[in-house]
């Protein structure tokens, strides 16, 4: 099975802070990686497709880069909004592998 | 609209069986590929199951065996039939719908809101 590890696992930030989450496979996975933020309570919100694909209706705020086994989420400008908690998902496999998450909190 | 609201969830004794379902409206489930993943009280997302369009299901390793997506196309209804249930499947449920697909699965566009399973005596 395909392995994925994102770090850091919690990150503080200011308002206004440009964020990267970085997220590594065990082997490739081409560009088939997502990314979700989840608010507590709530289900996930997707993203990002395919490692750089913004979602329709998300801001462009966000933005999503690499290939292979390494990718990152950059929020360029962090708003009150953003401090949720942020998973990565390889799909290139059936069995849909997350990380473990990283909460982006308030400094 | 589109949507999935899912239902089903509740208290359920070690051994025991429960069945949720995950009913779709603005789009029809046979034609995407549907998935449930689940979070365990204050843990990560767990990929557990996906049925193809074409009606092929894979398993998580955790709950092969014990656990059957199904889908009902006149209802437009995913189903998750959960068998010899154990503490450690105890969770919220969600059903989404996959797209954007890569080789085997896709990013999941669409999320329900969950619904809580708790395993315990």
């Amino acid at each position: 099975d395909i392995q994925m590890t994102q770090s850091p696992s919690t990150l503080s930030a200011f308002v206004g802070d440009r964020v990267t989450i970085t997220c590594r496979a065990s082997q490739s996975i081409s560009s088939w990686l997502a990314w979700y933020q989840q608010k507590p309570g709530k289900a996930p919100k997707l993203l990002i497709y395919k490692a750089s694909s913004l979602e329709s209706g998300v801001p462009s705020r966000f933005s999503g880069s690499g290939s292979g086994t390494e990718f990152t989420l950059t929020i360029s400008s962090l708003q009150p909004d953003d401090f949720a908690t942020y998973y990565c998902q390889q799909y290139n496999s059936y069995s849909g592998t997350f990380g473990q998450g990283t909460k982006v909190e308030i400094k | 609209e589109v949507q999935l609201v899912e239902s089903g969830g509740g208290l359920i004794q070690p051994g025991g069986s429960l069945r949720l379902s995950c009913a779709a409206s603005g789009f029809i489930v046979s034609t995407n590929y549907m998935s449930w993943v689940r979070q365990a009280p204050g843990k990560g997302l767990e990929w557990v199951s996906l049925i193809y369009s074409d009606g092929s299901t894979y398993y998580a390793d955790s709950v092969k065996g014990r656990f059957t997506i199904s889908r009902d196309n006149s209802k437009n209804t995913l189903y998750l039939q959960m068998n010899s249930l154990r503490a450690e499947d105890t969770a919220v449920y969600y059903c989404t719908r996959e797209r954007y697909s890569g080789p085997q699965g896709g990013a999941s566009d669409i999320w329900g809101q969950g619904t809580m399973v708790t395993v315990s005596s």
